[in-house]
């Protein structure tokens, strides 16, 4: 059984660029989370998707916008990068979105210079 | 969602158990109490939750008090392995976004 995957690992922009990050959920799993971690701090919610559908978003600006594929894969894509943007992304997949045992992916490491 | 409080951090000795505490005093009947923990570098990991009685899994035990304002995941016999920060969340399981929201948790020092 292969477990959450992300995609970089790692990533460097500047202020005002737009980035794009990719997240593959467990098999079988049809609910995928993202969260932000900011260093020093526990992970905030920034929205999930279920089947396809937005279906809960944190305190976001509409810059953070996301996708679900029809194979439950997820991108999540930021606008006008900011300095604070800089942080840990992570992607979480769970069965179902009322299961909230959620396996998480190592993460991507964002620096926006 | 119940807020939490978790002292910031604490040491264990290797071998001993590890007793994390968690308040949790607005805690609702339906909301569960969830634990993860981060180890450096990585993302969160599952490690148990509960409702009313006590749980264990192959990984620890959760002992949550009767009248459910507080709540301690216990380590049996911690490694350096289990290093990490701890997180206890409570939570109600609803349809719709079931979001977890994390603390700043407590992080667990298994010292040699």
């Amino acid at each position: 059984e292969t477990g959450v995957t992300q995609s970089p690992t790692h990533l460097i922009k500047t202020r005002g660029q737009q980035v794009t990050l990719r997240c593959s959920s467990q098999s079988g799993h049809n609910t995928v989370s993202w969260y932000q971690q900011a260093l020093g701090q526990g992970p905030q919610f920034i929205f999930q998707y279920y089947r396809e559908e937005e279906n809960g978003r944190g305190n976001f600006p509409p810059r953070f916008s996301g996708l679900q594929f029809p194979n439950y894969s997820s991108e999540l894509n930021v606008n006008a990068l900011e300095l604070d943007d800089s942080a840990l992304y992570l992607c979480a997949s769970s069965l179902s979105s009322s299961y909230n045992e959620q396996f998480f992916g190592p993460g991507t490491r964002l620096t926006v210079l | 969602d119940a807020k939490t409080t978790q002292p910031p951090s604490m040491d264990c000795a290797e071998g001993r158990a590890a007793n994390l505490p968690c308040n949790h005093s607005t805690i609702s009947g339906n909301e569960y109490v969830y634990w993860y923990r981060q180890i450096h570098s990585q993302g969160p990991q599952y490690i148990i939750h509960g409702l009313k009685n006590n749980e264990t899994n192959e990984m620890a035990s959760l002992i949550i008090t009767e009248d459910r304002k507080s709540s301690t995941l216990i380590l049996p016999h911690a490694t350096l392995r289990d290093t990490a920060v701890y997180y206890c969340i409570v939570r109600v399981s609803q349809t719709g976004a079931n979001n977890l929201f994390f603390g700043t948790g407590t992080r667990l020092t298994v010292i040699p």
